[in-house]
């Protein structure tokens, strides 16, 4: 059984960074079908894909190009985990962020689709 | 970016009842949709992906169908746990994208 478990701070001031783990059982970060994903929401936003990583012959990351000068997300395979890091936080940032595999195993008969869920972690943006 | 559209926000409904959302794409996403239900303080759960693919352990009563930019989900017989949010989502294209979600309500 495949679970993620997210780790990290739940406040963060202004300016610093904010920086999330998710440690995966199950399955491995190196995985040929997955994707692994961060995302958040609030209220005013909604649901928001940031980014994700993955592993084919190579390490990929992929960002939202709204974040990307702040962004990164990197796997550690060592841990079997992957994190999130954001730089430069403002209030806006103030969400509840989640990790999800995205899945396209065998002949991708899921196209992507996010399978599996960390059980979120609410970060507010505040001094 | 691709731009999910739901419909509608919110919804009243009884249970026994069968309802229908529909999500609208931006441009051509083939299959790439995928349905989540959200309970209040919980993460998303993976229903149906693909449009039609029925996620393992969720129950029959929910399908999806539809291709390119018009899909649906159908609850037959809704559930007193059914009453809760649910979300459409793209990953046809990056940035992946959502739906602003539909809050389904006990009438």
């Amino acid at each position: 059984q495949v679970q993620l478990q997210q780790s990290g701070p739940g406040l963060v001031k202004p300016s610093q960074t904010l920086s999330l783990t998710c440690a995966i059982s199950g399955d491995s970060v190196s995985s040929y079908g997955a994707s692994w994903n961060w995302v958040r929401q609030s209220p005013s936003r909604g649901l928001e894909w940031l980014g994700r990583t993955y592993h084919r012959s190579k390490w990929y990351n992929e960002y939202t190009q709204f974040l990307k000068s702040r962004i990164t997300i990197n796997p550690d395979t060592s841990k079997n985990q992957f994190s999130l890091q954001l730089n430069s936080v403002t209030p806006e940032d103030t969400a509840v962020y989640y990790c999800a595999r995205g899945n396209c195993d065998g002949d991708c008969q899921k196209r992507g689709a996010f399978d599996i869920w960390g059980q979120g972690t609410m970060v507010t943006v505040s001094s | 970016d691709i731009e999910m559209t739901q419909s509608p926000s919110s919804l009243s409904a009884s249970v026994r009842d069968r309802v229908t959302i529909t999500c609208r794409a931006s441009q051509n996403i083939g299959y790439y949709l995928n349905w989540y239900q959200q309970e209040p303080g919980k993460a998303p759960k993976l229903l149906i992906y693909s449009a039609s693919g029925l996620q393992s352990g969720v129950p029959s009563r929910f399908s999806g169908s539809g291709s390119g930019t018009d899909f649906t989900l159908t609850i037959t017989s809704l559930q007193p746990e059914d009453f809760t949010t649910y979300f459409c989502q793209q990953t046809h294209s990056l940035p992946v994208t959502s739906g602003q979600g539909t809050r389904l309500e006990i009438k």
